[in-house]
């Protein structure tokens, strides 16, 4: 158990629909970064959050939006959903993100139907 | 834009066999990790590597970065089935801000 836990882990809707896939990092963590892994992409780095601010940002569309509270936890919103956005979205969380090590939630398994 | 390319991209072994994957970018690096991943669950660190030059060893595993911090390999020893798994790599630039991952090595070690 890395100690980032990601929720739901699994989520089914339909095209044009939004969702929020949730992300509660490891204690005393102040790095929270997002990736979606699929089949014919591999693992895609989408965003980093640090303490509450956008520090990064990867290959992450506009119809996409992170943010990271107070209390450390993030959230992804993914919105207008595509079949194409089907995937593994998963989080990951570090001390301080200089040090280059991460600890990865489970994921969420989103399907797009 | 920073890549990283993995090879091979599929490696079947007999247990007990020594193997070797390579992680390669024309850019530079100010860390890199490896990460093993089984089905449907998130990536597992392995070892990070910061020095170029670097060598890290963890029992049967040891791990190089590159003096130009652009490349890095792993090595296993005496290979095992529980051995089986995808390794990535990923690097960290922007001072670890961002990260790319390479698309990973499928390894399966046959009993």
């Amino acid at each position: 158990d890395s100690g980032v836990t990601q929720t739901p882990k699994h989520l089914i809707t339909a095209t044009g629909q939004r969702v929020t896939l949730r992300c509660s990092p490891r204690s005393g963590d102040l790095s929270v970064y997002w990736y979606q892994q699929s089949l014919d992409q591999g693992l895609q780095f989408l965003i980093h959050y640090y303490n509450g601010e956008e520090r990064a940002k990867g290959n992450i569309l506009e119809r996409f939006s992170a943010q990271q509270f107070p209390d450390l936890h993030s959230e992804l919103n993914l919105s207008s959903l595509e079949l194409g956005d089907s995937a593994l979205y998963f989080c990951a969380s570090s001390v301080s993100f200089r040090a280059g090590i991460q600890y990865f939630g489970a994921g969420t398994r989103l399907s797009v139907l | 834009t920073q890549l990283l390319e993995q090879s091979p991209q599929f490696l079947s072994i007999q247990e007990g066999e020594n193997l070797t994957v390579y992680c390669n970018s024309s850019s530079v690096f100010s860390s890199l990790q490896w990460y093993r991943q089984e089905p449907g669950e998130g990536p597992v660190l392995l070892v990070t590597v910061v020095t170029g030059g670097e060598v890290k060893k963890l029992k049967r595993l040891t791990f190089q970065f590159g003096d130009a911090r652009k490349d890095s390999s792993l090595h296993i020893t005496a290979a095992q089935p529980g051995d089986t798994g995808l390794y990535l790599c990923a690097g960290a630039y922007n001072y670890g801000q961002n990260f790319v991952f390479g698309p990973g090595t499928r390894l399966s070690v046959l009993p």
